[in-house]
């Protein structure tokens, strides 16, 4: 079945450090990956996401590549700020049912 | 656009009570709802998935019975857990999908705490 693999936090940076979260994924054909962000107190929300292999996505100065011989879509970030503090879950969307595989998320914290 | 509520944002019950938590699409219709459950520290997982107007589609492993789920309109789902037990306490999230489309809108969740 359909998995997703990413570091473990939490991650502390400070202000204007370089981000990376790394995630893998285990699916058969040719899944959709997403990154989702969840701010304290608040829903899940779509932060990027691409659709086939070489894509990159990018929102908000984040951005992922879609890596299928490596099966990887790494989250960076050149400078982060204190309000990127938040859980990011790395996931894919595998076959015509659109169902969500969630990897377990990192929560990132960034001090001033 | 595409804002998803969720009722109540946290709920106490007894043991052995049911409770019922609402996740409504406020501004689009939602073809498709799923209900997730997250515990602390893990990931989310897939509870079920419905359709309006139609029975939902649990995962496996998830009671049918226990976790009521009615899709009655394009714009409300509800999750009932029923008989409630304290190892029924977690972070329930719904989310909803427009159309054919691969993209989930997800409420804010709702904390259970089964006493």
């Amino acid at each position: 079945g359909n998995s997703v693999t990413q570091m473990e936090g939490p991650v502390t940076l400070s202000e204007e450090a370089f981000l990376t979260i790394n995630c893998t994924y285990t699916a058969t054909g040719y899944p959709s990956l997403f990154w989702y962000v969840q701010y304290p107190g608040e829903g899940l929300q779509l932060l990027l996401k691409a659709t086939k292999a070489d894509d990159k996505g990018s929102n908000k100065g984040f951005e992922a590549t879609y890596r299928k011989e490596t099966t990887s879509f790494h989250l960076e970030k050149g400078s982060v700020q204190v309000s990127d503090s938040a859980v990011y879950f790395c996931a894919l969307s595998g076959g015509s049912n659109y169902k969500l595989t969630f990897g377990k998320g990192t929560l990132l914290t960034v001090n001033p | 656009g595409a804002v998803v509520s969720q009722h109540p944002s946290w709920v106490i019950c007894k043991s052995g009570t049911s409770v019922k938590i609402e996740c409504r699409s406020l501004d689009f219709q939602a073809t498709t709802m799923f209900w997730y459950r997250q515990f602390p520290k893990q990931s989310l997982m897939l509870m079920a998935t419905s359709n309006e107007g139609s029975k939902a589609t649990y995962e496996q492993g998830v009671e049918k019975d226990k976790f009521l789920i009615n899709h009655a309109s394009l714009t409300l789902s509800t999750l009932t857990v029923t008989s409630a037990h304290p190892e029924d306490s977690s972070f329930y999230i719904c989310s909803a999908a427009i159309g054919t489309t691969y993209e989930q809108y997800f409420g804010p969740g709702t904390r259970l705490t089964v006493t």
